[in-house]
């Protein structure tokens, strides 16, 4: 059975401060998806990586896949208090479009002023 | 830009009944797909449908659940007879064509059972 662990699941951090959300899973998957969730809303894609060394940027976002070491980070730099949601990572380890997605815990960000 | 649409956003039921969930995928889209999210926990799949069958299901997914695309639009989910620990946030998604991977979700619908 596929397991998907982040870490970690809270994280409250100061406003300007970086940090990094981790991201293990347990099959051999080259296809790993961040997904931001507000509360009571929706999930919204922030990134698809689909390769082994794969990084993607967006804004204060950074996220990068290894799947040699099955690990995918998520590096937040200069927080602010507009990143403060929870963030999902999730695994898809089909072979074809249409697999199902495996979710983790979340990571619970709260940015303080 | 095409979004993936749910109704009703809330849906409150009494233990035993039916409920049907409803959603219209992106239009063009091939894949479908069902999760849902129990209060404060993690995102769990459900189903995935594609050329107008099942295509994978969890062990979540027993025969009180149930899907259905009536037409070239709708996707449904049905619960047959409500349970309390159906009370859940469902999700429906999709994803475009064969060989893209990314599920693009719906805004949810709140399914409270009492």
């Amino acid at each position: 059975e596929l397991k998907v662990e982040q870490n970690p699941l809270f994280l409250s951090m100061q406003e300007g401060k970086n940090y990094t959300i981790y991201c293990n899973y347990s099959t051999t998957s080259d296809r790993l998806y961040w997904y931001r969730q507000d509360p009571g809303k929706s999930l919204e894609s922030l990134f698809v990586l689909l390769s082994n060394g794969a990084v993607k940027q967006e804004g204060r976002l950074m996220a990068s896949l290894d799947t040699k070491a099955r690990l995918s980070t998520l590096h937040i730099t200069a927080a602010v208090h507009d990143l403060s949601a929870t963030y999902f990572c999730a695994v898809d380890e089909g072979e074809t479009s249409g697999s199902r997605l495996t979710f983790g815990e979340g990571t619970q960000l709260t940015v303080n002023p | 830009e095409p979004e993936v649409t749910q109704t009703p956003s809330h849906q409150v039921t009494q233990m035993g009944q039916e409920v049907i969930l409803r959603c219209v995928p992106i239009s063009n889209h091939l894949y479908f797909y069902w999760y849902r999210q129990i209060l404060g926990q993690k995102v769990e799949f459900l189903v995935s449908f594609y050329n107008n069958e099942i295509s994978e299901k969890s062990e979540i997914f027993d025969d009180q659940f149930s899907v259905e695309r009536p037409d070239g639009s709708n996707f449904t989910l049905k619960i047959r007879s409500t349970k309390l620990e159906d009370s859940a946030m469902y999700f429906c998604a999709s994803t475009g064509w064969i060989g893209s991977y990314e599920q693009y979700f719906g805004p949810g619908t709140r399914l409270t059972v009492t």
